[in-house]
């Protein structure tokens, strides 16, 4: 079974640039959250997105934005990029979106590098 | 202020010991505790929880032990295997949350080496 997968997997851009990142979950899983890693900490929680819908939004400013498809695919646009914003930016994908206590699934990333 | 506390950045075990990363949080709503494992380049890939409920979960040589009174955890590995080497996050989610409208709250990491 395929697991999350994202695209693309490196990503370089220059300040004040617009990037958008892709997330598919696993079969079968309606909710995706997506994560901010940058060197030397944990993930740092952006969004939650289940059917569609933004269930969760972490201390991110409004230039992060996401969106989930009917197929349960999910972007993640970061607009006005700034250089504090190079991270390893990670989709997570669970079942029902955070109702129960439930394992989030992680995908390999997207490491992006904002010059 | 951190919720979620790894206080040893990194941890160095001989292969065939036990390995134990401890983890501390501040915030009494947490009810649900994971533990994440990450090779450098790829995602955290998950290993075991916990919850609230409970004080012990075990699977295979994976040991997650939960006192709520201390808001401490920690990750038994045994015996310790040269692929163990890796970084490990502790994780936690709010009480009716489930790890959605908060997301999941991370520690920042112990990196684990096995010494042959």
């Amino acid at each position: 079974d395929a697991g999350v997968t994202q695209s693309p997997t490196h990503l370089i851009k220059t300040r004040g640039q617009q990037v958008t990142l892709r997330c598919s979950p696993i079969s079968g899983h309606k909710s995706v959250s997506w994560y901010q890693q940058v060197l030397g900490q944990g993930p740092q929680f952006i969004f939650q997105y289940y059917e569609k819908e933004e269930r969760g939004r972490g201390n991110f400013p409004d230039r992060f934005s996401a969106r989930q498809f009917p197929n349960y695919s999910s972007e993640l646009n970061v607009n006005a990029l700034l250089l504090g914003d190079s991270a390893l930016y990670l989709c997570a994908s669970s079942l029902a979106g955070g109702t129960i206590q439930e394992t989030q699934y992680f995908g390999p990333g997207t490491r992006l590098l904002v010059l | 202020d951190q919720q979620v506390k790894q206080n040893s950045p990194s941890l160095s075990v001989q292969e065939g010991r036990i390995s134990i990363l401890n983890c501390d949080y501040t915030n009494s709503m947490f009810d649900y505790f994971l533990w994440y494992k990450k090779y450098p380049a790829e995602g955290p890939t998950f290993l075991i929880s916990i919850s609230s409920i409970k004080d012990k979960n075990e699977d295979g040589r994976f040991t997650v032990f939960l006192n709520k009174s201390a808001k401490h955890l920690s990750l038994h590995i045994v015996p310790s295997q040269p692929g163990d080497s890796a970084v490990y996050f502790c994780a936690a989610s709010e009480e009716g949350s489930g790890g959605g409208a908060d997301g999941l709250t991370f520690g920042k990491g112990t990196h684990l080496i096995i010494q042959p």
